[in-house]
């Protein structure tokens, strides 16, 4: 069974441009989450997606903004990019077993805006 | 608003030996606990994870146990070897299809 995978798995950016990153989720998982990793603040909750609608929505300014589509591939956008957005992007996919609500990250995409 | 520590943040230690590593959070309600190891610039892979109503799993050489009511988590690690050198992080669920709040993680290195 393939995991989660997340493309591309490198991106350089400059400043002020916008980024598409995309997530496929396990096969019949159908949440996605996204979450940003820096050294200075660790692992934060950017948003969640389930069934083609947002669930859950962190902390972050709306120029990060996310879809799912009917296949529970999902993407992420950032808009008009700072240098403070450089970071690892991890997305992970969720599947329920009667309570346990089990997450699977994939390898992240790893951006740099310059 | 829930927050996780880690103690320690990091630790070094010699093949062989057996470890604790500690996760704290601030409101005991949570969900499930999960335990995940991340390699340097790489995604998280899932170790183990404990349901609120659970006190601990095990898998291999690794035990998680959970004290909801005293906002603990620890992860213990068998006869560490260097293929164990990692992050490990600790993460709790807020509730039922509920996001995920990180600790810092504890970096562990096992020397051969």
């Amino acid at each position: 069974k393939a995991g989660v995978t997340q493309t591309p798995r490198y991106l350089i950016k400059t400043r002020g441009q916008q980024v598409t990153l995309s997530c496929s989720p396990i096969s019949g998982h159908r949440s996605v989450s996204w979450y940003q990793q820096t050294p200075g603040q660790g692992l934060q909750f950017l948003f969640e997606y389930f069934s083609e609608t947002q669930r859950n929505k962190g902390n972050f300014p709306g120029r990060f903004s996310g879809r799912q589509f009917s296949n529970s591939r999902s993407e992420m956008n950032v808009s008009t990019l700072e240098l403070g957005d450089s970071a690892l992007y991890l997305c992970a996919s969720s599947t329920v077993r009667g309570p346990i609500t089990e997450a699977f990250f994939g390898q992240g995409t790893r951006l740099t805006v310059v | 608003k829930q927050e996780v520590t880690q103690i320690p943040a990091a630790l070094s230690v010699p093949e062989g030996e057996n470890l604790v590593l500690n996760c704290s959070f601030t409101d005991s309600a949570i969900y499930n606990l999960q335990w995940f190891r991340q390699d340097p610039g790489k995604g998280l892979t899932s170790l183990l994870l404990i349901q609120s109503s659970q006190r601990e799993q095990t898998s291999g050489r690794l035990n998680a146990s959970l004290d909801k009511s005293s906002g603990r988590s620890t992860l213990y690690i068998a006869a560490s070897q260097p293929g164990d050198s990692a992050t490990y992080l600790c993460a709790v669920q807020l509730g039922y299809g509920q996001n995920f709040v990180f600790g810092p993680g504890t970096r562990l290195s096992v020397l051969p």
